[in-house]
């Protein structure tokens, strides 16, 4: 039971590369989340998906897209990468008041 | 101003102290109160919830909410060295959109 994985764990883009970050969750969520981590900014949500086939913005949407592939499987592309994209990046899974987290995705954008 | 404020510390303590965070808000609509552990590098790690106002207690740990304060608060008794970590408090109205803290860096000296 690895309960939610991530991939990759640490990316290098150039600006205006894209890529996707990938998320799964083996717990049977129906929700599922995707947040990013800056120094003195805690953790700010992106996006989320209620249940499967649904999916709606968080505080800092712009530059990002999500596709809750099946209940499983929730992903985050970045079309063209930004500087101020470079963060940690966590999928969690679980209900509003217990979510838990994945291992994060490194990201830095030069 | 931010919707959670939290001191970022770092607190440092020597092993056994009680070691004591807090977090105020401004939200009324929140309900649910959190709190999270994170070792470095690692994604965040659910350690305690509370709903509504009141005390829950776990193992070493305490945690507090007085809503009409709009505080909450953490403690861990008897702390160990492998309690250093960051602490993250999040509190949700119940909506799917958890508001974190900064975090506070502990770290516990033996």
């Amino acid at each position: 039971n690895a309960g939610v994985t991530q991939t990759p764990k640490f990316q290098v883009l150039k600006t205006g590369q894209s890529m996707t970050l990938q998320c799964a969750q083996d717990m049977n969520h129906n929700s599922m989340y995707w947040y990013r981590q800056d120094p003195g900014m805690g953790l700010r949500l992106i996006y989320y998906s209620a249940s499967e086939g649904t999916t709606d913005k968080g505080e800092v949407p712009n530059g990002y897209n999500v596709s809750r592939l099946n209940k499983r499987e929730f992903s985050l592309r970045l079309e063209s990468a930004a500087p101020s994209q470079t963060s940690v990046y966590f999928c969690a899974g679980g209900q509003s008041e217990t979510q838990y987290f994945g291992p994060g995705t490194r990201l830095l954008v030069l | 101003q931010k919707e959670v404020e939290q001191d970022p510390g770092p607190l440092s303590v020597p092993e056994g102290a009680i070691v004591s965070l807090n977090c105020t808000y401004s939200n009324s609509a929140f309900q649910y109160f959190m709190w999270y552990r994170q070792y470095s590098r690692k994604g965040p790690e659910l350690l305690m919830y509370t709903y509504s106002s009141g005390n829950k207690e776990d193992g070493r740990f305490t945690a507090q909410v007085d809503k009409s304060s709009k505080y909450i608060s953490l403690f861990i008794r008897d702390s160990q060295p492998s309690d250093s970590a960051t602490y993250l408090c999040a509190m949700t109205a119940g909506d799917y959109k958890l508001s974190f803290g900064a975090g506070t860096t502990v770290t516990v000296r033996a």
